[in-house]
């Protein structure tokens, strides 16, 4: 089965240090990745995506991501972190089923302190 | 969000009564989903439509059901409701590149 994992409930980083959110996957074939951003009492906001081509890519407010087919992981990062990053962070694939539907991992909580 | 608009923002109803939620869209797209977020499950899908009249269900469908007439409107029905559909609930439609574009979400809650 299809599946994403966010091995981290909530991650803390001090202001202005590198920050990075866990996701691995479970996908049969070639796996389309996304990452989300929730902020409180909102929908939730795309940060960035891997469809194909190169490994590190590159998305909204400073963040990227990290494809690792070997390790089928897909890590998000952000080399200094700001206070207004804190939010609920979500890992998605794109379930080969057709449809267009996405599988989102559980989600982890970033807590920035100054 | 931009496009996209769900109805109503908050709701509390009684153990038992039929709710509907509405979600609209001005931007004409084919692939519109429901899903509903609960602390550590994330976000499961509850149906999916890939046009007028067509739908299917999600992983979590149990006690729902959808309705799309129009392009732009996709309603979602808890037929009786329980205190396990106490939750929050999402509208997405596929924009280009696969990627979603969110509703504000409805917060429901009954009792």
């Amino acid at each position: 089965a299809q599946s994403v994992a966010q091995p981290e409930d909530q991650v803390n980083v001090a202001e202005g240090n590198p920050l990075t959110v866990k996701c691995t996957y479970s996908v049969s074939g070639n796996p389309y990745l996304f990452w989300y951003v929730q902020y409180p009492n909102r929908g939730l906001q795309f940060l960035l995506k891997y469809i194909t081509g190169d490994n590190l890519v590159k998305g909204s407010y400073g963040f990227e991501a990290e494809f690792n087919k070997s390790q089928t992981s897909f890590h998000l990062k952000k080399p200094s972190a700001l206070v207004s990053d804190s939010a609920l962070y979500f890992c998605a694939v794109r379930d080969p089923g057709g449809y267009n539907k996405l599988i989102f991992g559980a989600g982890t909580r970033l807590a920035v302190h100054p | 969000d931009a496009g996209i608009t769900q109805s109503p923002r908050h709701k509390v109803t009684e153990t038992g009564t039929p709710v509907t939620l509405r979600c609209h869209q001005t931007e004409n797209h084919r692939y519109m989903y429901w899903y509903r977020q609960d602390p550590g499950h994330g976000l499961r899908l509850i149906h999916y439509s890939y046009g007028v009249k067509d739908t299917d269900k999600g992983e979590v469908s149990d006690g729902y059901s959808v309705s799309r007439s129009k392009t732009e409107d996709f309603l979602l029905t808890l037929e009786s409701a329980t205190s396990s559909q106490t939750s929050v609930y999402f509208c997405a439609i596929q924009v280009i590149d696969y990627g979603y574009t969110f509703g504000s979400g409805t917060r429901l809650t009954v009792v």
